[in-house]
């Protein structure tokens, strides 16, 4: 099995919906990431988990949040959904200390109409 | 601010060459370099790993150099494969930073 999951893989919504965005992981890393790559962009930081009462905005948080209800379980939710929303979206996990090599998920494709 | 550069044109090469790819940074100091691959549709996957203090890392058919004067990695696949088509991502991560920053990736082909 996967080491780290995401639920769903692809979604359709339209505009002002409220969505959320699963991750599993079975590494057994306290650190969780949730990124959004866009084509040119690279991948980018939304929010980050250090542990289950240590949540951090990354980068690009504005029109998202997260909940982190256990160490193996990290969601991110689109309150009110807007086209540029429009994304693949990854969760990783990594190890600590060290070099903190990234591991992610499969990914989520997220079209907003 | 802080800025990785890899070059956004495809790379195109034939069966059996080596593959050279570049990731040039700015304004930053990283303790650590690492390579991953993503396929596409799918999430990237950690390769090789170079620290700060090394010159050279090798992994198979893997080779990656790290030059902080330059502020460069070279990141060299020999003896390529078609199986070796895929987008190459380089990411920096510096001692004590909270997160790691991702390069927009090169998309390499190789042609049998």
């Amino acid at each position: 099995d996967a080491d780290v999951t995401q639920t769903p893989r692809n979604r359709i919504t339209k505009t002002g919906k409220r969505i959320m965005l699963e991750c599993s992981q079975t590494k057994g890393h306290d650190r969780m990431y949730w990124y959004r790559q866009d084509p040119g962009l690279g991948l980018r930081l939304i929010y980050y988990s250090f542990d289950v009462k240590d949540i951090n905005k990354g980068e690009i948080s504005d029109g998202y949040s997260v909940s982190r209800q256990a160490q193996a379980k990290f969601s991110l939710s689109l309150e009110s959904a807007i086209p540029n929303q429009t994304a693949l979206y990854f969760c990783a996990t990594s190890d600590f200390p060290g070099p903190e090599t990234q591991y992610f998920g499969p990914g989520t494709r997220l079209l907003v109409l | 601010s802080q800025k990785i550069e890899q070059n956004s044109e495809a790379l195109n090469i034939q069966e059996g060459k080596t593959a050279t790819l570049t990731c040039n940074y700015t304004n930053y100091s990283p303790a650590y370099l690492q390579w991953y691959r993503q396929d596409p549709g799918r999430g990237p996957v950690f390769l090789l790993l170079i620290r700060e203090n090394e010159k050279e890392k090798r992994k198979e058919r893997l080779k990656v150099t790290f030059d902080t004067t330059l502020k460069q990695s070279l990141f060299h696949i020999t003896a390529s494969q078609p199986a070796d088509s895929a987008t190459y991502l380089c990411a920096l991560r510096n001692t004590g930073g909270f997160k790691t920053i991702f390069g927009a990736g090169t998309r390499l082909f190789v042609k049998a």
